[in-house]
């Protein structure tokens, strides 16, 4: 099993700064790699796969990198909206495996 | 608009059963692979099984292997899962959800439908 570590559980942020998450594989799984966004109460919203790709309607505030193990999802000027919970998930080998997620709070 | 809406879920006691289902529109149901993903409380999220289009191969986590079963009814554009052997663990919301395209990124989601194994 491809274990996903998000190692930073909370990020404090002020609004407008930038953010940088982390997000690393046990193995190479290539850039078969997705970031969603969950807000309390709502679903998870795809927000990046292949690593770099922005999903459909996400600001371009919102980029991602990383290949092989290791990962990053940054946002470059933090928006209110964007305070939420982000989880990286693994789609290159079964069984498919998420992140345990960041929280990024209102500093 | 590609819709997933779900049903079934709520109480069931532990050892006992249930049935969630999600009924896809907007889209070739057929033509993709289905997924159900889950989220204890104040937990992150859990990927659980998945299924082809043609519903020919099925796969699933450790945590839920022997006691679910996943399947679909591509006339009814409906994806199923069958829970059984239910556990106090299995206390989640569970969504339905279809990948994006080729790959098993999920967009979207189902709206969730909370399980609680409980007695």
């Amino acid at each position: 099993e491809v274990v996903m570590t998000q190692s930073q559980a909370t990020l404090s942020v002020s609004p407008g700064e930038r953010v940088t998450l982390s997000c690393r594989a046990s193995q190479s799984i290539s850039t078969s790699l997705a970031w969603y966004q969950q807000k309390p109460g709502q679903t998870p919203r795809l927000l990046m796969y292949g690593a770099s790709t922005r999903a459909s309607g996400i600001p371009a505030r919102f980029s991602g990198s990383g290949s092989g193990t290791e990962f990053t999802l940054t946002i470059s000027s933090l928006q209110s909206e964007d305070f939420a919970f982000y989880y990286c998930q693994q789609y290159n080998n079964w069984p498919l495996t998420f992140g345990g997620g960041t929280k990024v709070e209102i500093k | 608009e590609v819709q997933l809406l779900q049903s079934g879920g709520g109480l069931a006691q532990p050892g006992g059963s249930l049935r969630l289902s999600c009924a896809a529109s907007g889209f070739t149901f057929s033509s993709y692979a289905m997924s159900w993903v889950r989220q204890a409380p104040g937990k992150g999220l859990e990927w659980v099984s998945s299924i082809t289009g043609g519903g020919t191969t099925t796969f699933y986590s450790d945590s839920v292997r022997g006691r679910f079963t996943v399947s679909r009814d591509n006339s009814r554009n409906t994806l199923y899962l069958q829970m059984d052997s239910l556990t106090a663990g299995d206390t989640a919301i569970y969504y339905c959800a279809k990948p994006l395209s080729l790959g098993n990124m999920f967009d979207p989601w189902g709206q969730g439908t909370l399980v609680t194994v409980s007695s």
